[in-house]
């Protein structure tokens, strides 16, 4: 199986921040990596998939770069709105896998 | 509007079965993949298994094989989703998910808690 790890696991921010989180991949996954958003008691919100396209109605503040093994979400200013809890996913070869999340808090 | 609803919560006793259902509406029910993820409390995501509506062909996580099955009907544009061997590790969030990139689901169900407790 493909292990995705995300860093940081928590971050701490400020409305108007830019935010950056990483995902890396045990090995290449192209650009077939996407990125969720999940709130509280809310099912998984897709945010980017083939790690930079933006999927219908997200803001452009979002964006999504990275190929091969090295993959980050950028949040270039951070709104009320963003705080929650992000996910990227490779979807490159089965069983798809999830990063384990990176929370982002109010600081 | 491409809208998936689940069944409603359930509580299982360890070793029982479970059956989550999803219906899709808002579209051809055979043009797009249907994935089930779970979200077991204070943990992340774990993908675990996905059907193609068209054939019902299946692919599931090595984790749960052996005992998640996906099956479909058509006839009411329904995915079931059946785990057995329940122990009080598979009490989660279940959500199915679908969506035109077929990788990345991009419509969720509203999640059915599956609770085990003896």
């Amino acid at each position: 199986d493909i292990q995705m790890t995300q860093s940081p696991s928590t971050l701490s921010a400020s409305v108007g921040d830019r935010v950056i989180i990483s995902c890396r991949a045990s090995q290449s996954l192209s650009s077939w990596l996407a990125w969720y958003q999940q709130k509280p008691g809310k099912a998984p919100k897709l945010l980017i998939y083939q790690a930079s396209t933006l999927d219908s109605g997200v803001p452009s503040r979002f964006s999504g770069s990275g190929s091969g093994t090295e993959f980050t979400l950028t949040i270039s200013s951070l709104q009320p709105d963003d705080f929650a809890t992000y996910y990227c996913q490779q979807y490159s070869s089965y069983p798809r896998t999830f990063g384990q999340g990176t929370t982002v808090e109010i600081k | 509007q491409v809208q998936l609803v689940q069944s409603g919560a359930d509580v299982k006793k360890p070793g029982a079965s479970v059956q989550v259902s999803c219906r899709a509406s808002g579209y051809t029910f055979t043009d797009y993949y249907i994935h089930w993820v779970r979200e077991v409390p204070g943990q992340g995501l774990e993908w675990m298994g996905i059907i193609n509506p068209s054939g019902g062909s299946t692919h599931y996580a090595q984790k749960l094989q052996g005992r998640v099955t996906m099956t479909r009907d058509t006839s009411t544009s329904t995915v079931y989703m059946e785990l057995s061997g329940l122990t009080s590790e598979d009490t989660a969030v279940y959500y199915c998910a679908s969506g035109i990139v077929v990788g990345a689901p991009g419509y969720w169900g509203q999640g059915t808690l599956v609770t085990v407790s003896s």
